[in-house]
C-alpha cells in the first residue's frame, strides 16, 4: 500500500520568513503533485512534478522532486498571509486498466501571522 | 472552458437515509474519480469511472456506489447513511494524468 507522509503537519510562521514542507513517498513514482486547500474549499493544483530533479516555481512557492530519495519539497519564500492554507502532496498510483488514483499526504496546515 | 461542477454544494441528511451526489467533468474528459475527505482519515480514493465503467474502487463498504453516464457525468450514491459518512466529497476530472477537482459536496449526517 502506498504511503505518503508530510511534515510538518502544522506550521505557524511569521510573514517574511522562509520555510520548507517535506513530502516523503513510498514508491519509485516519477511524478508528484502539490495541491492547496483553503478552509471549506476544494483542492487547487499548484505543481505537477514530472521527473527526477524537476523544479517548479510560482510566486513565493517552489517545489522540487528527488525520485531517488522519494522526496519532494515545497519551499515558501518570504511568506505572506495569503499563503495560509493546507498544502497536500499526492503520489499517483497506477491501478488496473491504466487508471490512476492519487494517494495524498496528511496535509500541512500553514498559518502565516503578520 | 468550464471546470468541474459538483452538485449540491451542501447537504444535510439523517442517519439511515440515502444520498446521491453529482459531478460534471471538464468537457472532453472521460475519467472521473471520487474522493472522500474527513478530518480523521484525510483524503481517500472512493472510485474511478471511465467511459461508463467503474475501473477501480477504494476500500469502502458496498453502501458506496456510483455510475457514469454516456456524457461522462458521474453520480455517487451512499445508502443507509451513517454519522461517519459526514465528509467533503470531491470529484476529480482526469486527463493526461492530471486531476482537476470540483468544489466538493459537504455532506453532514445527523
Amino acid at each position: 500500500e502506498l504511503k505518503v507522509e508530510q511534515n510538518p503537519l502544522f506550521l505557524s510562521m511569521q510573514e517574511g520568513k522562509n520555510y520548507t514542507i517535506y513530502c516523503n513517498y513510498s514508491t519509485t513514482s516519477d511524478r508528484l503533485y502539490w495541491y492547496r486547500q483553503d478552509p471549506g474549499k476544494s483542492l487547487e493544483s499548484l505543481f505537477v512534478l514530472l521527473s527526477n530533479g524537476a523544479v517548479k516555481q510560482e510566486g513565493r512557492l517552489m517545489a522540487s522532486l528527488d525520485t531517488k530519495a522519494r522526496l519532494s519539497t515545497l519551499h515558501i519564500t518570504a511568506a505572506v498571509h495569503d499563503l495560509s492554507a493546507t498544502y497536500f502532496c499526492a503520489e499517483p498510483s497506477t491501478l488496473i486498466q491504466g487508471a490512476q488514483k492519487l494517494v495524498f499526504g496528511q496535509g500541512t496546515r500553514l498559518t502565516i501571522n503578520p | 472552458k468550464a471546470g468541474v461542477t459538483q452538485t449540491p454544494r451542501y447537504l444535510i441528511k439523517t442517519r439511515g437515509q440515502q444520498v446521491t451526489l453529482s459531478c460534471s467533468p471538464i468537457s472532453g474528459h472521460r475519467s472521473v474519480s471520487w474522493y472522500q475527505q474527513t478530518p480523521g482519515q484525510g483524503l481517500q480514493f472512493l472510485f474511478e469511472y471511465f467511459s461508463e465503467t467503474q475501473r477501480n474502487k477504494g476500500n469502502f463498504p458496498g453502501r458506496f456506489s456510483g455510475r457514469q453516464f454516456s456524457n461522462s457525468r458521474s453520480e455517487m450514491n451512499v445508502s443507509t447513511l451513517e454519522l461517519g459518512d459526514s465528509a467533503l466529497y470531491l470529484c476529480a476530472s482526469v486527463a493526461g494524468g492530471l486531476a482537476f477537482f470540483g468544489q466538493g459536496t459537504r455532506l453532514t449526517v445527523v
